[in-house]
């Protein structure tokens, strides 16, 4: 079934570990997004792709970095974990052309300790 | 760029009775407008759009509407069930390479 993957579902880490957060989606989506979410509250945008070799920072000021380079693929990396960096990351795409609204994969609850 | 204002923040209701939330945006180009419903621990899930060239739009117990002078759309939620409690985010969208704009969210909390 087509869908957006994220893994994994939970992590918890050290203070200082480099960790990288996995989002694939086989709907052939050429926009892909990440958002940082906090228990039931707003979704804030940290970094977004329009295609392969794309990569844009959202409105978050955030340490991590992503790539593109397959379509189907866009991992987001946290090169030095904080405790402040303990949320919820949220991947979604989006088709491209008309107007379409986001799939949101389920998620990564991120605790780092 | 664009604003979008959601109120209320929650929203408590008995069961059967309806519910409204609503969003309010600042950039007149956009037009698309999305609701997700994200219900405790799982994903938001797109439930209902509507597009600018359309005032309300229906499917079953959910209805959105759009007034487009006064910039404001609206998600209508009749007969409420318990199941029904979640979190919605109302958005604005202009399309094209535009990132849509999310409002803060609504807790709907439905009380049988």
């Amino acid at each position: 079934e087509a869908d957006i993957y994220q893994t994994p579902r939970y992590l918890v880490i050290g203070t200082g570990k480099k960790i990288t957060l996995e989002c694939s989606q086989t709907m052939g989506h050429d926009k892909m997004y990440w958002y940082q979410q906090d228990p039931g509250m707003e979704l804030h945008l940290i970094h977004y792709s329009y295609g392969v070799n794309s990569t844009e920072k959202g409105d978050l000021s955030s340490e991590s970095t992503v790539s593109r380079i397959r379509t189907e693929h866009f991992p987001l990396t946290l090169e030095s974990a904080r405790p402040s960096h303990t949320s919820q990351y949220l991947c979604a795409s989006s088709g491209q052309g008309a107007i379409y609204g986001y799939t949101f994969g389920s998620g990564t609850r991120l605790t780092v300790v | 760029g664009e604003n979008v204002e959601q109120h209320p923040s929650t929203l408590s209701v008995q069961e059967g009775d309806s519910a409204v939330i609503k969003c309010t945006y600042s950039d007149s180009a956009s037009n698309y407008f999305p609701w997700y419903k994200q219900e405790l621990g799982k994903r938001p899930q797109l439930i209902i759009d509507i597009r600018s060239n359309v005032g309300e739009k229906k499917d079953q117990r959910i209805a959105v509407t759009l007034n487009k002078t006064a910039k404001h759309f609206s998600l209508h939620i009749t007969e409420t069930q318990p199941e029904d409690s979640a979190v919605y985010f109302c958005a604005a969208s202009r399309g094209g390479s535009y990132i849509p704009t999310f409002g803060r969210g609504t807790s709907l909390i439905v009380h049988p």
